[in-house]
């Protein structure tokens, strides 16, 4: 089991630039989340799919886009990158009350 | 806004000692997990202490959790340069916001050989 995937691992982008992060599970979970992490700071929930066809807002959802496309996929769209969108951006999945979470993209918008 | 509050904020101890970090929270839980997050890595569940109890172990873990004063504890017994890493408390809240974790902005423990 690869457990939490997540592409890529860096990315540079320029202001206004789109992009999607994937993130996918072979865990067969239902509910999967999408955080971000500055320095200093835990991680914040942006996004999240309790279940596959649903997704809700997390914490910090603005400037962000989500699509649980299967029961293994869950990416994080940014349709407008914006310098404040520069941070590690961590996908996680959850069993019973435990979540497992990808290594990480790290993402820098100029 | 951050749930949790982790003190302290850095941790520096030599291998073969204890590091304790404690973890403050602001509202009602359904449970407390802590995680390590290994340098440049994603963050590993550690264990986890339900509103209902007050304290558990894991190997060398020792948790508490005093939810009268909203707070709990990791403490990490014998430690090794291995155990060298950030530590995060992260809240399950009840019922709308049971999954959605809440996390603290972390203890950063360095273990000298």
């Amino acid at each position: 089991n690869a457990g939490v995937t997540q592409t890529p691992k860096f990315q540079v982008l320029k202001t206004g630039q789109s992009m999607t992060l994937q993130c996918a599970q072979d865990m067969n979970h239902n509910s999967m989340y999408w955080y971000r992490q500055d320095p200093g700071m835990g991680l914040r929930l942006i996004y999240y799919s309790a279940s596959e066809g649903t997704t809700d807002k997390g914490e910090v959802p603005n400037g962000y886009n989500v699509s649980r496309l299967n029961k293994r996929e869950f990416s994080l769209r940014l349709e407008s990158a914006a310098p404040s969108q520069t941070s590690v951006y961590f996908c996680a999945s959850r069993q019973g009350d435990t979540q497992y979470f990808g290594p990480g993209t790290r993402l820098t918008v100029l | 806004s951050q749930q949790g509050e982790e003190d302290p904020q850095a941790l520096s101890i030599q291998e073969g000692e204890n590091a304790t970090m404690n973890c403050s929270y602001k509202t009602s839980i359904n449970n407390l997990q802590w995680y390590r997050q290994n340098s440049g890595r994603g963050l590993v569940h550690l264990i986890l202490i339900r509103s209902n109890e007050r304290e558990k172990h894991s190997g060398r873990l020792r948790v508490t959790l005093d939810t009268s004063k909203k707070s709990s504890s990791l403490l990490i017994t014998a430690s090794r340069a291995a155990d060298t890493a950030s530590y995060f408390c992260a809240t399950d809240g009840t019922t709308d916001s049971w999954g959605k974790l809440q996390f603290g902005a972390g203890t950063q423990v360095v273990v000298t050989p």
